[in-house]
């Protein structure tokens, strides 16, 4: 058991670029969520997957937001046109018995739109 | 929708000293959880509650479910220089598959 593997740790950009994050989950977990940190407040929810079925996204995940997760193992989140306001940690988790919402977090990729 | 007030925002306290900070929300959850998460790494979790009433320890933490099932509170004792970082609560409500989190408090130990 590696834990919660995200990649890169850091990425900086220029505006308008193109950035796509990966994670992958603990291996045996079918449940994967995504969430995103600013400065000073705690993670606020993005989206999750149960195997590879995106199950809800929320109203945070704009037009230029997709994540996948195409065979139900690792996820990618990628954020088209980036904005300054999409500078943040973008943190996965992941857990496998949704009941007890026991998330496993990442270390979380840090990413600097200037 | 649903929000999670934790407080206080930050602490300074002298190593020793015991900890308690809180957590309400604006409605029922049917579980609550404390996490911990030091700088630049991800949260981890210490404590999970899923039970009204239900008082659960982690070494020298203590976490309670509220009764009315819209608060926990986070006790750590004796505290030690490892505990500075940031606490959240977060919690499940009913209707949700997914965790909220609060804004988290910051604690700093005073040597």
């Amino acid at each position: 058991d590696t834990g919660v593997s995200q990649d890169p740790r850091h990425k900086i950009t220029k505006r308008g670029q193109n950035v796509t994050f990966r994670c992958d989950p603990i291996s045996e977990h079918n449940r994967l969520y995504w969430y995103r940190q600013t400065l000073g407040q705690g993670p606020e929810f993005l989206t999750y997957f149960q195997n590879e079925a995106q199950l809800e996204k929320s109203r945070l995940l704009s037009d230029r937001f997709s994540a996948e997760r195409p065979k139900g193992s690792f996820s990618t989140l990628e954020i088209q046109r980036t904005e300054q306001g999409d500078s943040a940690m973008y943190l996965c988790a992941s857990s496998s018995q949704p009941g007890l919402n026991r998330y496993t977090f990442g270390s979380g990729t840090r990413l600097t739109v200037v | 929708g649903q929000q999670l007030n934790q407080s206080p925002q930050s602490m300074f306290i002298q190593e020793g000293e015991d900890v308690s900070m809180n957590c309400t929300s604006s409605s029922i959850f049917n579980t609550w959880l404390w996490y911990k998460q030091d700088p630049g790494e991800g949260p981890v979790l210490l404590i999970a509650l899923y039970k009204a009433g239900e008082l659960t320890s982690n070494g020298r933490l203590t976490a309670q479910f509220g009764i009315t099932r819209k608060d926990s509170f986070l006790n750590i004792s004796a505290s030690i220089p490892s505990d500075v970082g940031i606490y959240f609560c977060a919690g499940r409500g009913n209707r949700d598959d997914k965790i909220i989190f609060g804004k988290g408090t910051r604690l700093h130990i005073l040597p």
